[in-house]
């Protein structure tokens, strides 16, 4: 079964550092990997996907997601932490085999703190 | 565009009675999602559609739940009866694919309270 894992329920960082978000994932085939974000009181905002091609994604606000193949992972990255960026954050995976829908990790919440 | 729009954002209710949710999505997308959201179990695909017909609902947890979506432009999660353990917030959302869905984006939720 497609999976993925988020290994980290929170992560503490302070403004201006660099700051990784971790994503693990388990697909048969080539995966399909998305992250998102979720901000208090909102729904889910796309951040970014991979699907094919270079393994460095860049996304909205500054984020960006390394796809590593050979330790199945996909974890997103920002070189310099807001404050602004404390909020949820889910790793996803397209399941092929269910009609491609998506399935998401637990979430890991981000406090970047002044 | 207006993104997916739905509707109460809030709704509290007394256990026993029948909730309705409502789900506008993006002008275009032939796929609908609805997902429930809560501490203990994380976001939870309940149902989706596609070209309006459900494809799958095997997240539906009981009989208590129902989806319909009439139109391209219009779904509704019913809950009758409600019950305290239904408290959550409820995201719709939507995409459009060849075969496969592509990027989801989501409604503001609906935060249902259930006493």
């Amino acid at each position: 079964a497609q999976s993925v894992a988020q290994p980290e329920d929170q992560v503490n960082v302070a403004e201006g550092n660099p700051l990784t978000v971790k994503c693990t994932y388990s697909v048969s085939g080539n995966p399909y990997l998305f992250w998102y974000v979720q901000y208090p009181n909102r729904g889910l905002q796309f951040l970014l996907k991979y699907i094919t091609g270079d393994n460095l994604v860049k996304g909205s606000y500054g984020f960006e997601a390394e796809f590593n193949k050979s330790q199945t992972s996909f974890h997103l990255k920002k070189p310099s932490a807001l404050v602004s960026d404390s909020a949820l954050y889910f790793c996803a995976v397209r399941d092929h085999n269910q009609g491609g829908k998506l399935i998401f990790g637990q979430g890991t919440e981000l406090s970047v703190k002044p | 565009d207006a993104g997916v729009i739905q509707s109460p954002r809030h709704e509290v209710t007394e256990m026993g009675q029948e909730v309705t949710l409502r789900c506008k999505p993006i002008s275009g997308h032939d796929y609908l999602f609805w997902y429930r959201q809560t501490m203990m179990r994380g976001l939870e695909l309940l149902i989706y559609f596609n070209n309006n017909v459900p494809i799958d609902d095997s997240g539906m947890p009981e009989d208590r739940f129902s989806a319909k979506m009439p139109n391209a432009s219009f779904s509704t999660l019913k809950i009758q009866p409600s019950e305290p353990r239904d408290s959550a917030v409820y995201f719709c959302a939507s995409t459009k694919g060849d075969r496969r869905p592509d990027t989801q984006y989501f409604g503001p939720g609906t935060r249902l309270t259930v006493l």
